[in-house]
């Protein structure tokens, strides 16, 4: 079965840059997270849809974020314009539920502003 | 200032010895999950306990979830190189419907 699948694996781009990361959810699951994870803050929870719609954005840094899932096999986020306190490996995971439910993590995008 | 709080931050070992991880919170959680991270990865998940003085084993890992529901332990018997991870615990609270994550114990088992 194939996970859930995040592109790009590495992003290097300059400050001031629009960023765009995407994510591939694993088939079913319902509800698609964005995560960001740094040394300093760990793993943070940035937004979280379920069927598509986002339902808590609680996490979102600031405006320079936004997030987009037009269907249920897609989703986006992205960063205008983006700066160097932005870098950070965010991680895409998506599952059958909240709370207990497993979540199923991507292998990341590695983002380095310069 | 982390929901969950977990210690060590680092460990390493040698292969062979034992090891416990702690997760530690002044709330109250439906379940519990621990995940390992290894470099270059997503976490992937290893276990999620739900109720108060649940033990799970999963080969040489045991896992514990407190009377309270406020804490949980990781132990490892016998530590092998292959265990070397970021190990994170993450916990619900009843009606919330988010997880969250403490900081992690970076596990390094040495051969």
């Amino acid at each position: 079965d194939a996970g859930v699948i995040q592109s790009p694996r590495h992003e290097v781009t300059e400050m001031g840059q629009e960023v765009t990361l995407r994510c591939k959810p694993i088939s079913g699951h319902d509800y698609l997270f964005w995560y960001r994870q740094t040394m300093m803050r760990g793993l943070e929870l940035l937004i979280y849809f379920n069927n598509n719609v986002p339902i808590d954005d609680s996490g979102m840094p600031e405006d320079r974020f936004s997030a987009k899932m037009p269907n249920a096999s897609f989703s986006t986020l992205k960063i205008q314009p983006s700066e160097p306190r932005d870098s950070a490996v965010y991680f895409c995971a998506s599952s059958l539920g909240t709370g207990r439910q497993p979540q199923h993590f991507g292998d990341g995008t590695r983002l380095s502003i310069l | 200032t982390q929901l969950l709080e977990q210690s060590p931050q680092f460990l390493s070992i040698q292969e062979g010895e034992n090891l416990t991880v702690y997760c530690n919170s002044s709330s109250v959680f439906s379940s519990l999950q621990w995940y390992r991270q290894e470099p270059g990865e997503g976490p992937v998940l290893l276990v999620t306990v739900v109720t108060g003085g649940e033990v799970k084993k999963l080969k040489r890992l045991t896992f514990q979830f407190g009377d309270a529901r406020k804490d949980s332990s990781l132990h490892i018997t016998a530590a092998q190189p292959g265990d070397t991870g970021l190990y994170l615990c993450a916990g619900a609270r009843s009606g919330d419907y988010k997880l969250s994550f403490g900081a992690g114990t970076t596990v390094t088992v040495r051969a």
